[in-house]
Order: C-alpha cells, then sequence, then structure tokens
C-alpha cells in the first residue's frame, strides 16, 4: 500500500491551454473521486468512479472537463482551454466503499495555476 | 450542492487545553460524518467518523458529538497538542459515495 498517488504535483499553464492530471489509486480500491480545493474552502466534490464506471459528474463542471479509467485502475483528469477560475489544487481520493466506515484515501493533489 | 456549514474559521488553542469545532446541516439524508485532517501540501486524512444513530464517538483524544435532532455535530480535540495544528474538515454523505466537505476550520495549538 503506497497510498494515492498524484502527477504532476504542480502544473502551471496559460489560459487557453489543455492540462491532463494524472491519479494511481491504492491498488484493490473500487472507488476514485476528483475534487478540487481552493485556497481557504474544503474540497468540492467534482466525479466519482465506480471501477471505470463514472457514476457522478458535479453540474459544477463544464464541458471543458473530462475524466477517465480505464479498466478501472488510474485515472485522467483533463481541463481543456483553461481559464484562470480553473487555479485550484485537484484532489484524487479513493477507496473500498464500505457502507459505514469508509476511509477516503486522498493523494496530496496537483496545484494548478492558469496564468 | 448541499452545504454542510462549519465554524470557526480559525482557532487558537493553548497546549492541554480542548479544540471544539461545529458543524452544521440541513440534509436529513445524510448518513455518514466523517472528520478529515489536512496538514499544508498534503490531501486530507479521516480522523474520525460517526453515524447518526449514534449521540458520541470517541477515539483517543478525539471525539465527535452528534445531536440528530438539532441537525448539529462537532470534534472536541482534549489535551491539544502542537502536533494538532492542522485544517478540519467536517463532512456529510450524501448517498452512498457524495461526500460533501465544509469550509474548515484553521486550529493552531500554542506550545
Amino acid at each position: 500500500d503506497t497510498g494515492v498517488s498524484q502527477d504532476p504535483r504542480h502544473k502551471i499553464t496559460k489560459r487557453g491551454q489543455n492540462v491532463t492530471f494524472r491519479c494511481d489509486p491504492i491498488s484493490e480500491h473500487n472507488r476514485l473521486y476528483w475534487y478540487r480545493q481552493t485556497l481557504g474552502q474544503g474540497p468540492e466534490f467534482l466525479t466519482y468512479f465506480q471501477n471505470e464506471a463514472q457514476l457522478e459528474k458535479s453540474r459544477l463542471l463544464s464541458d471543458r472537463f473530462s475524466a477517465e479509467r480505464p479498466k478501472g485502475s488510474f485515472s485522467t483528469l483533463e481541463i481543456q482551454r483553461t481559464e484562470q477560475g480553473d487555479s485550484a489544487m485537484y484532489l484524487c481520493a479513493s477507496s473500498l466503499g464500505r457502507e459505514f466506515g469508509e476511509k477516503l484515501f486522498f493523494g496530496s493533489g496537483t496545484q494548478l495555476s492558469v496564468l | 450542492q448541499q452545504q454542510v456549514k462549519q465554524s470557526p474559521q480559525s482557532l487558537i488553542v493553548q497546549k492541554g487545553g480542548i479544540s471544539i469545532i461545529n458543524c452544521a446541516y440541513e440534509n436529513t439524508a445524510f448518513d455518514y460524518f466523517p472528520w478529515y485532517q489536512q496538514f499544508p501540501g498534503k490531501g486530507p486524512a479521516l480522523l474520525i467518523a460517526i453515524r447518526p444513530d449514534v449521540s458520541e464517538k470517541k477515539e483517543g483524544r478525539f471525539t465527535i458529538s452528534f445531536n440528530k435532532s438539532a441537525k448539529q455535530f462537532s470534534l472536541h480535540i482534549m489535551d491539544s497538542q502542537p502536533g494538532d495544528s492542522a485544517t478540519y474538515f467536517c463532512a456529510a454523505r450524501q448517498g452512498t459515495y457524495k461526500y460533501i466537505f465544509g469550509t474548515g476550520t484553521r486550529l493552531k495549538v500554542l506550545a
């Protein structure tokens, strides 16, 4: 168990560029989440995968955001045509999905800065 | 999305004191209430959690008190230590997987 790994840790991009983030969850975890966190705020739900199926995508996400989890393993989050408002910490979490006692294991996040 | 309101925004406590963080919610469909601790540069980590049919849960120095009728719950940190200095988030689960987080409380414990 090496924990949830996210890459890159930091990304600086110019407005209008596309960016892609990767998340490697804990290997036996079937649930995978993406959250966004801005300074001074709590994590905000973006999307959820049960194995390879994306079961929910937040209405806060525009069509510029897309996420995948091929074969129920790693996941990618892509943002197209980035805007300054996309600047945030993007957190990935995974879990085994117990009814009670569920523990989300978060990665250290990818800090995105859009100039 | 459904809100979870957290207070205070920041808290300063002397070493050995009790830290108390409060959360309130509106959606009675929430069925699981965890607390997460986050250190700078790290993702949140689960600290303790409670089900709504339990009024209190204690793990070491950390206690959750839950008031279902008032739709409020709180985290108590007994004998607070400088190593507890972090940001704490309450959360509530909606459905079987969606977690709604509070806005966080930045705790500083003075040595």
